[in-house]
């Protein structure tokens, strides 16, 4: 049973656009939702978190918009650059010692330019 | 200064062999981890401690066995490798109280031929 479920599984997207990644998260003990970006040969590398108390969250070019009651978080990248061509992780957990990140399948971007 | 380090980076050995990789950060965390990253990228958490007690020790087969001599150092053993334990193993760790943030090593590409 997946826990965390993202799409879409792969994207792409022009320069300049908005990429839109989409995850649902089913168990609502889960108190803090991550995103990871993954180059390839690397390890993944926090982007962006968001609390369930909070909708929404920017950071430069990134944000997260949460739905609590319909228990969904997205990622929305703006002006999108070939830089942010990674694979994305959502994930969720419960932020107690030693607790994993419980990640979804990501969504592998590519922005051509 | 690499946060996370992971040594081998690449490992390529024999079924039925044993091998290890080790794991170390200099970021002062408390808590580390290990995931498995499969061929399709799905990252998933297979063991955690916190001040060196094993808290999360997932369906992983008794045949990998990790080890933590202290706070910045966690091991991975693995017994009487298989086909199917191909994949890319990801270090991390965090502080206490912010799981969500992780930082991850660069992973080693273990190849079971």
């Amino acid at each position: 049973q997946q826990q965390v479920k993202q799409s879409p599984q792969s994207l792409i997207v022009q320069k300049g656009g908005i990429s839109i990644i989409n995850c649902a998260y089913e168990n609502t003990a889960f108190d803090y939702f991550p995103w990871y970006q993954q180059f390839p040969g690397k390890g993944p590398a926090l982007l962006i978190a968001i609390r369930p108390d909070v909708s929404e969250k920017k950071e430069g070019r990134f944000t997260i918009s949460f739905n609590k009651s319909a228990k969904q978080f997205s990622l929305h990248i703006m002006d999108s650059q070939p830089g942010d061509s990674a694979t994305y992780f959502c994930a969720a957990t419960v932020n107690q010692a030693g607790t994993a990140l419980i990640f979804g399948k990501g969504t592998t971007l590519s922005v051509s330019s | 200064d690499t946060a996370v380090s992971q040594t081998p980076k690449y490992l390529v050995t024999q079924m039925g062999n044993d091998k290890s990789i080790k794991c170390e950060q200099n970021l002062g965390h408390d808590t580390m981890y290990w995931y498995k990253q499969d061929s399709k990228k799905f990252l998933k958490i297979m063991f955690s401690y916190n001040n060196k007690e094993l808290i999360i020790n997932e369906t992983v087969p008794n045949r990998f066995s990790p080890k933590s001599p202290d706070k910045a150092h966690l091991n991975l053993h693995i017994n009487s490798l298989e086909l199917g334990d191909s994949a890319v193993y990801f270090c991390a760790s965090s502080r206490q109280g912010t799981g969500h943030e992780q930082y991850f090593g660069p992973g080693t590409r273990l190849t079971v031929t």
